[in-house]
This record gives C-alpha cells, structure tokens and sequence, in this order.
C-alpha cells in the first residue's frame, strides 16, 4: 500500500515567491496534519483537517500560511510571499478514524529553502 | 517551558550495550504517550505507543510513570541499525489528535 505521498521533495526558491507543498493522504485515513521541522524548533503541528475540515490552526505562525484540503485526498500548504525564515523541513501525515487510534504515519517530507 | 521535554544526547554506545531514554511531559492531563523514531534526513515512524503497564516489543522497553510525568525508553543489545533520533511524543487529549513532539535524543551505536 501506499502512504502519504508529498511533493515536491525539494523546492528551492527566492525570498517573496509563492511556495505550493502538496500532499495525498494514505486513503481511508481522515485526519491529515502539517507539521514544520527545524533544528531550532523541532517539530511542531501547524495544522490539521478531519474529513477536510480544519480543526485546529493554532500553530500556522502568520497569514502568510494557508492550508486547504478540497477533498479526502489531497492537500496543499500554501506560503505567499515566502521569507528564509520558512526554510524547514514541512511533513504531511495522516491518521485513520476511530478513537483509540492516534497513530501518525508521516510522508518524506519537503526540504523548502528559500534564499 | 516546553511541553515535552528530552535529553538531546548525542549517547554513543558499543554495539550491544544497553541504553535508557527519559522524557518528561508537562500536563498531567495527557492521554496517550509514543516513541517514534527518526533517522537522518526521514520521516518520523512509530516506534511504539506506551500503557500505563509498562510494553515490550523484542529489545525495546517502554515505561510510563504517571505520576511523575515521565516515559523511559529502554534498549537493549542495541544494533548499528539502532542509530537514529528517538521522539518522545505526547497526545494531551485524544479528542484533538493533536500530538506534541520532544526534540528527540539521538543516539549513535558504534562498532
């Protein structure tokens, strides 16, 4: 089976342009989360949908970020305009429904660097 | 403060050594507690989920004390293909499947 798959991998850009990161969840899951890793801030939540729906925000550090999820299997984090500071590692992961289970399964990854 | 805390290591330890990670978490009210597991440049995996009982799964221990706010992770007759950052992660309530991630320890099993 497939997990979550994300692209690009690799994206490198210049400060103020607009960054698209995607991603397609394992299907069946219906909870998508965003994460942010940096070796400063380790990883942290920016957002997470259940059944495409946004539930928690909280962590999206300004309105430069927004995150869609138009249906059950895909995503997009969006960044407009993009600054250095954005350069992180940006994971997508997906959980399946139920109660009791919160397990996480992550996808690569994106390596963003903004220049 | 931070919400989940760990020891950033490096630990460096012979093949076959046994080792310890301690994490402890702020809120007492958390629900569910994991090790995952990430090596250089990967994702995160679940290593394994942690009960209040205490789990085994082959070399690897995990321990859960409540009332100190704290999970250990124990591994035994650790393996070169041990060497990865281990996350301490903590979901506070299950309700939000929010989880809160350590910044990991990293360890470093040499030949």
């Amino acid at each position: 089976d497939a997990g979550v798959i994300q692209s690009p991998r690799h994206e490198v850009t210049e400060m103020g342009q607009e960054v698209t990161l995607r991603c397609k969840p394992i299907s069946g899951h219906d909870y998508l989360f965003w994460y942010r890793q940096t070796m400063m801030r380790g990883l942290e939540l920016l957002i997470y949908f259940n059944n495409n729906v946004p539930i928690d925000d909280s962590g999206m550090p300004e309105d430069r970020f927004s995150a869609k999820m138009p249906n059950a299997s895909f995503s997009t984090l969006k960044i407009q305009p993009s600054e250095p500071r954005d350069s992180a590692v940006y994971f997508c992961a997906s959980s399946p429904p139920g109660q009791s289970t919160d397990t996480q399964y992550f996808g690569p990854g994106t390596r963003l660097t903004v220049l | 403060r931070k919400e989940v805390e760990q020891d950033p290591g490096p630990f460096n330890v012979p093949e076959g050594a046994t080792v310890a990670f301690n994490c402890t978490y702020s809120n007492s009210a958390s629900q569910s507690f994991f090790w995952y597991r990430q090596d250089c440049r990967k994702e995160p995996k679940l290593l394994m989920s942690v009960y209040s009982s205490g789990n085994e799964d082959g070399r690897f221990t995990a321990q859960l004390n409540r009332a100190s706010q704290y999970i250990s992770l124990l591994i035994r007759d650790s393996k070169l293909s041990d060497s990865a950052t281990y996350l301490c992660v903590v979901n506070e309530d299950t309700g939000r499947r929010a989880l809160t991630f350590g910044s990991g320890t990293r360890l470093q099993v040499q030949p």
